[in-house]
């Protein structure tokens, strides 16, 4: 069965911390990794990784893809409330032509003023 | 310009009657998706549609229907709801052109059942 699985469940930081979410996955026809952010509503799109070992930045986010270990780490620096979220891990699996959407249990990070 | 929008927000209904979530996207995406999201926070996929085809139903229960009047529509009907059902329902849509391949959800529905 495909599986994603994501560490840690929970996470309380403070202002100016650095975190690092892990994203770990099990599937079959692999195709892209993904991590989305989730406040109040829907999720949003932050990266998308297909490549082993090449790291996609955005301001104080980054994250990487390890193929062969099958994990993806997401690195939040400087860490501010406003990043205060669930972050969630999915693997998108080519299925029948089209795309589906395996998420993780997501991370809930807490950041403290 | 909302990409993916569904409707309603918030729909509070008691246990046993019928409802529909609509989900509308303006992306020109041709795969459209049903997701249900726990108190946990954890989404699940229920369907996926492909030009208005038919193309996951991850074993959810047949109270459950969607329907695809065309690619940029993709509606959910739950007959005799259950208190099981209350979560949040959300429509996500993408495109698998090679270009990208991130999904684009909706703000969600609400759905409590009381």
């Amino acid at each position: 069965e495909d599986k994603v699985v994501q560490s840690p469940l929970s996470l309380v930081v403070h202002e100016g911390d650095t975190v690092t979410l892990n994203c770990s996955y099990e599937v079959t026809n692999f195709r892209s990794l993904l991590w989305y952010k989730q406040e109040k509503k829907a999720p949003t799109f932050l990266f998308m990784l297909t490549s082993s070992g090449i790291e996609k930045k955005s301001g104080r986010l980054s994250s990487i893809l390890d193929k062969k270990e099958l994990f993806s780490i997401l690195n939040i620096t400087a860490t501010q409330t406003g990043d205060s979220a669930v972050y969630l891990c999915a693997v998108a699996l080519e299925t029948s032509g089209t795309y589906k959407y395996i998420f993780g249990t997501g991370t809930r990070l807490k950041v403290l003023a | 310009d909302t990409a993916v929008s569904q409707t309603p927000k918030y729909l509070v209904t008691q246990m046993g009657n019928d409802k529909s979530i609509k989900c509308e996207q303006n992306l020109g995406h041709d795969t459209m998706y049903w997701y249900k999201q726990d108190s946990k926070k954890f989404l699940k996929i229920m369907f996926s549609y492909n030009n208005k085809e038919l193309i996951i139903n991850e074993t959810v229960p047949n109270r459950f229907s969607p329907k695809s009047p065309d690619k940029a529509h993709l509606n959910l009907h739950i007959n005799s709801l259950e208190l099981g059902d209350s979560a949040v329902y959300f429509c996500a849509s993408s495109q698998e052109d090679g270009t990208a391949d991130e999904a684009f959800f909706g703000q969600g529905t609400r759905l409590t059942v009381v």
